[in-house]
């Protein structure tokens, strides 16, 4: 079954706006990562966060983990028509080197 | 390094035909996943290799699915026979074994459409 849950499934802002999505699972974690998926194209690693990590930053991007609540959210500050792209975030159990289970992630759509 | 390159990009194939995708994996990734990505299921986990051991195939829908990977450098995911449900994008991915907390790197997929 699917470990992770995105939402929304789809959101559209205006370029400049921040757009936040977030994400859910069921099982404890060693860690959490977001992935972006152009059309057409495969996912590319963005972001990761540990099981101890409550906030993580890279560049636009702010991750956020709160572990109590088995959730997750990805804020992409001052968006540009070039961030349109499905996000996944993916988890890692905490038993150990096990594979990425991903949600269905959410589309964005960002408009000029 | 080129990445994961996997072949071949589109595949149109009659029900009932052989499939087969390929998949060369970053050069040192001990790790190789197969997903399989539709709308309506999303990304599912089909097997995943160690050391070119496959260690977890539960999620190989089929026995008409199997993976091989006889060297560190090339994989193979068939389906024989193939049916129009197993329309969808296939993923390989490789990840070195430097511990849970490293990142996946994925291919460019290989879109299949069974007629």
């Amino acid at each position: 079954s699917q470990q992770g849950e995105e939402d929304p499934q789809a959101l559209s802002i205006q370029e400049g706006e921040n757009a936040t999505m977030n994400c859910s699972y069921k099982t404890s974690i060693n860690n959490l990562q977001w992935y972006r998926q152009n059309s057409g194209r495969g996912l590319v690693h963005l972001i990761l966060i540990r099981s101890n990590e409550r906030e993580k930053h890279s560049g636009r991007l702010r991750v956020t983990l709160d572990t109590s609540k088995k959730s997750s959210s990805l804020l992409i500050t001052a968006s540009r028509a070039a961030d349109t792209a499905s996000y996944f975030c993916a988890t890692v159990r905490n038993s150990g080197n096990t594979p990425l289970v991903f949600g269905k992630g959410t589309r964005l759509s960002v408009i000029a | 390094d080129a990445g994961v390159i996997q072949s071949p990009r589109h595949e149109v194939t009659e029900m009932g035909q052989e499939v087969t995708l390929r998949c060369k994996p970053i050069s040192g990734h001990d790790y190789l996943f197969w997903y399989r990505q539709t709308m309506m299921r999303g990304l599912e986990l089909l097997i995943y290799f160690n050391n070119n051991v496959p260690i977890d195939d539960s999620g190989m829908p089929e026995d008409r699915f199997s993976a091989k990977m006889p060297n560190a450098s090339f994989s193979t995911l068939k389906i024989q026979p193939s049916e129009p449900r197993d329309s969808a994008v296939y993923f390989c991915a490789s990840r070195p074994s430097t511990g849970p907390n490293t990142e996946a790197f994925f291919g460019q997929g290989t879109r299949l459409t069974v007629v």
